[in-house]
């Protein structure tokens, strides 16, 4: 069976500071990983996925994540953070099959 | 256009009552899910149909069933609805063989139980 754990469940930051969202994942085989951002009050938008190749990929907005099999974890990062980032984020993995498994999520509060 | 949208935004109801939440995707997609997110924001599958059959069905009452008309619906019944059954409930699309079944999420359901 697959699992997720976001270990922070809230990360406050100042505007323009760097963040790192942390994800670790367990699956016995290939996987497929996923950041999705939800805004207050708003569904689920897709932010980036790992599928293969590169272990880093990149959002259109400066977000960036890296695939690390050996640390089994899928990190977000951003080195400078806005106000309209604030948002709940997801990690999820799948095994190429229908089911997508969820972390808890972790709360990104950014101040001014 | 909306890709994946659901009707009704939000839905206040008794304890006991029976009611239903609609969705509807126009990506093309052949699969769609419904998931279940509780008070604290975890998320959850319920079901998964593609091509109108059932694929995934989680540990879920059988106060709650699934239905999927053709393959851009998929409708979810809740009969005599609990307390607990209050949650927000986001369907969702994927296309199969289309890698990682990226799914494209509608914008909710805030479902309250009284």
């Amino acid at each position: 069976a697959q699992s997720v754990t976001q270990l922070d469940s809230q990360v406050p930051v100042f505007e323009e500071a760097p963040v790192e969202l942390r994800c670790n994942y367990s699956s016995s085989v290939s996987v497929y990983l996923f950041w999705y951002v939800q805004y207050p009050n708003q569904g689920l938008q897709l932010l980036l996925k790992y599928l293969s190749g590169s272990t880093l990929v990149e959002s259109i907005n400066g977000f960036e994540a890296e695939f690390n099999k050996s640390q089994t974890s899928f990190h977000l990062r951003k080195p400078s953070v806005h106000i309209s980032d604030t948002a709940e984020y997801f990690c999820a993995v799948s095994d190429g099959f229908q089911k997508l498994v969820f972390g808890t999520g972790t709360r990104l509060l950014v101040s001014p | 256009d909306t890709a994946v949208s659901q009707t009704p935004k939000y839905l206040v109801t008794q304890m006991g009552n029976d009611k239903s939440i609609k969705c509807e995707q126009n990506l093309g997609h052949d699969t769609m899910y419904w998931y279940k997110q509780d008070s604290k924001k975890f998320l959850k599958i319920m079901f998964s149909y593609n091509n109108k059959e059932l694929i995934i069905n989680e540990t879920v009452p059988n106060r709650f069933s699934p239905k999927s008309p053709d393959k851009a619906h998929l409708n979810l019944h809740i009969n005599s609805l609990e307390l607990g059954d209050s949650a927000v409930y986001f369907c969702a699309s994927s296309q199969v063989g289309v890698a990682g079944y990226e799914q494209f999420f509608g914008p909710g359901t805030r479902l309250t139980v009284l």
